[in-house]
C-alpha cells in the first residue's frame, strides 16, 4: 500500500511569488491535513480537508489556502511569499480525521529567498 | 504557557536504558498523539490514545485524562531510537497542537 506522497520534495522561490504544493493521501483516506514546521515556531496546524471541504483551519493568514479534489488529493497554495514562509510543509492523511493515527508524507522543504 | 508542554527538551541515554518522556496539556482533548521525527523530517505516528495505555514493541504510551498528562516510555533503548519525539493534542478533527519535542540521543 503506497504511503502519503508529497511533491515536490524541495522548492526554492523568491519573495512575492506564489507556490503550490501537492499531497496524495493513502488510498481510501478522505482526510488530509497540512502542517508547517519551522525552527522558531515548531509544528503548526494549517488546515484540514475532508471530502473536498475545509473542515478545520489554523491561525494562518489568508495567503495560505488549500483545496481537495474528488480523489482526495490535496493542494496547498501560498501567495505573495514572504521570507518567513520558508519551512517544511507536511501533510498527513487518515480515513476520517477523527481520533485516529495520522500518516505523514515526507514533506516539502520550501525556501524563500 | 504553551498548550502542550514536553519534558525533557533533550535527553541522552546509554543503550539499554529505560526512557520516559512526559507531556502535559492545558485543556481537554479528544486524543493525544505521540510522533517520532528522524533527521530529514519524516514523521511517523507512534500512538494515538484517548485513555489508558498502549504498547507496541518496546514503546509504551500512557495517558491520565484527569491529570492532563501523558508519558512515552522506551524500554531497552537502542541507538536507532535516537530521534525527536513530539506529543500533540487533538481537539477537533486533525487539528493538532504540538509540543516542542524531545531530542533523544541513545549512545551505544
Amino acid at each position: 500500500k503506497a504511503g502519503v506522497t508529497q511533491t515536490p520534495r524541495y522548492l526554492i522561490k523568491t519573495r512575492g511569488q506564489q507556490v503550490t504544493l501537492s499531497c496524495s493521501p493513502i488510498s481510501g483516506h478522505r482526510s488530509v491535513s497540512w502542517y508547517q514546521q519551522t525552527p522558531g515556531q515548531g509544528l503548526q496546524f494549517l488546515f484540514e480537508y475532508f471530502s473536498e471541504t475545509q473542515r478545520n483551519k489554523g491561525n494562518f493568514p489568508g495567503r495560505f489556502s488549500g483545496r481537495q479534489f474528488s480523489n482526495s488529493r490535496s493542494e496547498m497554495n501560498v501567495s505573495t511569499l514572504e521570507l518567513g514562509d520558508s519551512a517544511l510543509y507536511l501533510c498527513a492523511s487518515s480515513r476520517d480525521g477523527r481520533d485516529e493515527k495520522l500518516f505523514f508524507g515526507s514533506g516539502t522543504q520550501l525556501s524563500v529567498l | 504557557k504553551n498548550e502542550v508542554e514536553q519534558s525533557p527538551q533533550n535527553l541522552t541515554a546509554q543503550e539499554g536504558e529505560f526512557i520516559t518522556i512526559n507531556c502535559s496539556y492545558s485543556v481537554g482533548i479528544s486524543a493525544l498523539h505521540w510522533l517520532q521525527q528522524h533527521p530529514g523530517g519524516g514523521i511517523v505516528s507512534l500512538f494515538m490514545l484517548s485513555s489508558g495505555k498502549k504498547k507496541h514493541g518496546r514503546l509504551i504510551a500512557t495517558i491520565n485524562i484527569q491529570e492532563k498528562h501523558s508519558s512515552l516510555h522506551i524500554t531497552a533503548s537502542h541507538p536507532r531510537d535516537s530521534a525527536v519525539y513530539i506529543c500533540a493534542k487533538e481537539t477537533s478533527g486533525s487539528r493538532l497542537t504540538f509540543g516542542e519535542g524531545t531530542q533523544l540521543t541513545v549512545n551505544p
